[in-house]
C-alpha cells in the first residue's frame, strides 16, 4: 500500500524567507509525485509534477521540488516567500499501474507573516 | 477550454437522506475521480470513472456509489447519511490514455450533515 507523509502540519514564515515543506512516500513500485495547493475555500491547483527525467522540477511561481528515491521524498521549497503564497499544500503519489487514484499527505498550512 | 465544475456549492442535509454531487468535467477528459475531504485533512479518493464503468475504489462503503454519464459528467451519491460524511467532496477529471497522469479538481461541494 503506498502512503505520503507530510513532517509539518503548519508552517510560519516570515515575507521572503525561504521555506522547506517537507514530503515523504510509501511505495513498493515506481511513483508519480505531484505538489497540490489549495487556497480557502477552493479547490486543488497543481503546483507541480514528478513523472520522470530530472529530478529537479519547477514551478511557474518559483516553486520547486526534488525527487529523491534513495530517501523517498519530494520536498517543496521557495527561495522567497510572499504574502499570496499562504495556503493550504499538498503532497500527493500515483503508483505506476494503479487507476491513477492519488494519495495525498495530511497537508501543511503555509502561513506567510509580513 | 472549460474547466471542472460542480453543483452544488453547499448544501446541508439531514442523518439518515440521500444525497446526489454533480461533476462536468473539463472538455476532452474521459475520466472522473472523487475524493471527500474531511475538514483538517488531505483529500481522500472515493472512485473513479472511466468509460462510464467504475475502475478502482477506495475504502468507502457501498452507500457511496456513482453515475458517468456518455458527455463524461458524473454524479456521487450518498445514501443512509451519517454526520461523518460532513466533508468537502471534490471531483478531478483527467485524461486516460497519457495526460500525464494529471488531475484536474473542481472547487468542491461542502456537505453538512446535521
Amino acid at each position: 500500500a503506498q502512503s505520503v507523509t507530510q513532517l509539518d502540519s503548519q508552517v510560519p514564515v516570515f515575507e521572503e524567507a525561504p521555506v522547506e515543506l517537507r514530503c515523504n512516500y510509501s511505495s513498493s513500485v515506481s511513483v508519480y509525485l505531484f505538489w497540490y495547493v489549495q487556497y480557502p475555500n477552493q479547490g486543488l491547483q497543481l503546483l507541480l509534477k514528478y513523472l520522470s527525467g530530472s529530478t529537479l522540477v519547477e514551478s511557474i511561481n518559483g516553486f520547486e521540488a526534488e525527487f529523491n528515491k534513495s530517501q523517498t521524498s519530494f520536498h517543496l521549497r521557495k527561495p522567497s516567500v510572499h504574502i499570496s503564497d499562504t495556503a493550504e499544500y499538498f503532497c500527493a503519489a500515483i503508483s505506476s499501474g494503479s487507476a491513477r487514484q492519488l494519495t495525498f499527505g495530511s497537508g501543511t498550512q503555509l502561513t506567510v507573516l509580513p | 477550454e472549460t474547466g471542472v465544475t460542480q453543483s452544488p456549492t453547499h448544501l446541508i442535509k439531514t442523518r439518515g437522506q440521500q444525497v446526489t454531487l454533480r461533476c462536468s468535467s473539463q472538455s476532452g477528459h474521459n475520466t472522473v475521480s472523487w475524493y471527500q475531504q474531511a475538514l483538517g485533512q488531505g483529500p481522500q479518493f472515493i472512485f473513479q470513472y472511466y468509460r462510464e464503468e467504475e475502475n478502482g475504489r477506495g475504502n468507502f462503503p457501498p452507500r457511496f456509489s456513482g453515475l458517468q454519464f456518455p458527455n463524461y459528467s458524473s454524479e456521487l451519491n450518498v445514501n443512509a447519511l451519517e454526520l461523518d460524511d460532513s466533508a468537502l467532496y471534490l471531483c478531478a477529471s483527467s485524461l486516460v490514455p497519457g495526460g500525464s497522469y494529471e488531475q484536474y479538481f473542481g472547487p468542491g461541494t461542502r456537505l453538512t450533515v446535521t
